[in-house]
């Protein structure tokens, strides 16, 4: 069974502090990693996705991948009480295995 | 109007009764999924269709089936619902270059008493 695991949190940090979330795969094969948003009661919204090992960078978000050691990680930098969501982490193996974790949950305290 | 609708978005229902929840969606991509969300487990896939003709279990299909009625239409289905399907059901679209769950809709959230 391909495994996705994040910490379910919830993570709190202050107002304008930077925010990290993790994530672990367990397929050596995974192609390509996914952050998704959810705000409480409504449906995910991709925010980024990264396919190579380092860093990836869209305004304050930052994706961070090793996939010597099977991780992912989201940051998320001047995080505001508008980023108090759960955050998903998706990978993607060969052909269409596509997998969840259970996301973590964030809340940024003003 | 949204571009993925699912109907209904609420509802409450009991051991036994048979269930359809719809999904259509106007962004005319091939690629249809369902999901059901449960506290703690993230998205799981139910079923996946990448064209009319194509349709695939997922991870979780037992209990569960789904008819492609059209490019726009992706239907799920519980025969004989029982508590343990209680759960917040999401469909997505993707077209083949996106290559993922993109677009989804707002959810129905379904309990079975």
């Amino acid at each position: 069974q391909k495994e996705v695991e994040q910490n379910s949190g919830p993570l709190s940090v202050p107002e304008g502090a930077i925010a990290s979330l993790n994530c672990t795969y367990s397929d050596r094969g995974s192609q390509s990693f996914f952050w998704y948003r959810q705000y409480s009661g409504k449906s995910p919204e991709l925010i980024m996705f990264i396919y190579s090992n380092g860093d990836k960078e869209d305004g304050r978000f930052t994706a961070q991948l090793n996939k010597a050691s099977q991780y992912v990680s989201l940051l998320i930098r001047d995080s505001q009480p508008s980023d108090s969501a759960t955050y998903l982490c998706a990978v993607r193996g060969y052909g269409q295995n596509f997998v969840f974790g259970p996301g973590t949950r964030l809340s940024v305290l003003p | 109007d949204a571009d993925v609708t699912q109907t209904p978005r609420n509802r409450i229902t009991k051991t036994g009764k048979r269930i359809m929840l719809e999904c259509s969606q106007t962004k005319g991509h091939d690629r249809m999924y369902w999901y059901r969300q449960d506290p703690g487990l993230g998205l799981r896939l139910i079923y996946y269709s990448f064209d009319v003709k194509d349709i695939n279990k997922g991870e979780i299909s037992d209990g569960y089936s789904v008819s492609r009625q059209a490019q726009a239409k992706f239907s799920l289905s519980l025969e004989s619902a029982i508590p343990n399907q209680t759960a917040l059901y999401f469909c997505a679209t993707s077209d083949p270059a996106e290559g993922l769950p993109q677009h989804f809709g707002d959810g129905t959230r379904l309990s079975i008493l």
